[in-house]
């Protein structure tokens, strides 16, 4: 079964850090586009990047909300990828989504058709 | 960036009857070299994920139900249910992917 597994969300003051993770299993994550969503509490999504997959060097682009501090990366060893969050805000809280993009350039388009179950990020004094 | 636009905020419909959604985006989305929308549309269920429906903005993803259907080009596009059932009630999001990826902001679906 195809599936994706995020952790390590929790409570963090603002200006702080932390890992995210994305555990993948029935299908190989190198292979593929790999993107992070969020969502705000009762808000919609918001595109927060992605990373190509490793014949695209593993390439990554951010959102302009997140730019500079947020870093996605992957481990192909244990099928993972991971977002690292620094300088948190208050206006980071959300549900954290990782997900599999279809899409490897332009011409076969970015939607997502694997999707987590979301870990929670409360950025707070 | 392309904003997207979703109307309306939401809408109640009773079991059976059709639903329609539409979706706008700022610029057009269609690429003119492969004649392709870069618009998808998602089911999102309380307490759950996004879940892939329909992609280049007409095209079923396996395993969807074919009330579900998506129509429309350029700027302008509808996803339609055309008989709505129970499992149904949930927030519907486009998604443009023609530049990077933006959402528009959902529509509530339920049932009158």
């Amino acid at each position: 079964e195809v599936q994706l597994v995020e952790s390590g969300g929790g409570l963090v003051q603002p200006g702080g850090s932390l890992r995210l993770s994305c555990a993948a299993s029935g299908f190989i994550v190198s292979d593929h586009f790999m993107d992070w969503v969020r969502q705000a509490p009762g808000k919609g999504l918001e595109w927060v990047g992605r990373t190509r997959n490793k014949p695209n060097s593993y390439t990554t682009e951010y959102a302009a909300s997140v730019k500079g501090r947020f870093t996605i990366s992957r481990d192909d060893s244990k099928n993972s990828l991971y977002l690292q969050m620094n300088s948190l805000k208050t206006e980071d809280t959300a549900v954290y989504f990782c997900a599999r993009d279809r899409g490897f350039d332009f011409w076969s388009g970015h939607y997502m058709d694997v999707w987590g179950q979301g870990t929670t990020v409360t950025v707070s004094s | 960036d392309i904003v997207m636009t979703q109307s309306p905020d939401s809408l109640a419909v009773s079991l059976g009857e059709r639903a329609t959604i539409n979706c706008k985006s700022s610029q057009s989305v269609l690429y003119s070299s492969n004649n392709k929308n870069y618009l998808a549309w998602y089911q999102q269920k309380p307490g759950q994920p996004p879940r892939l429906l329909i992609y280049w903005a007409s095209t079923r993803e396996s395993g969807v139900p074919d009330r579900f259907s998506g129509s429309g080009s350029g700027t302008d596009f509808t996803l339609t249910i055309s008989s709505l059932q129970a499992e149904d009630v949930a927030v519907y999001y486009c998604q443009q992917y023609y530049t990077t990826v933006t959402f528009g902001p959902g529509t509530k679906v339920d049932i009158k």
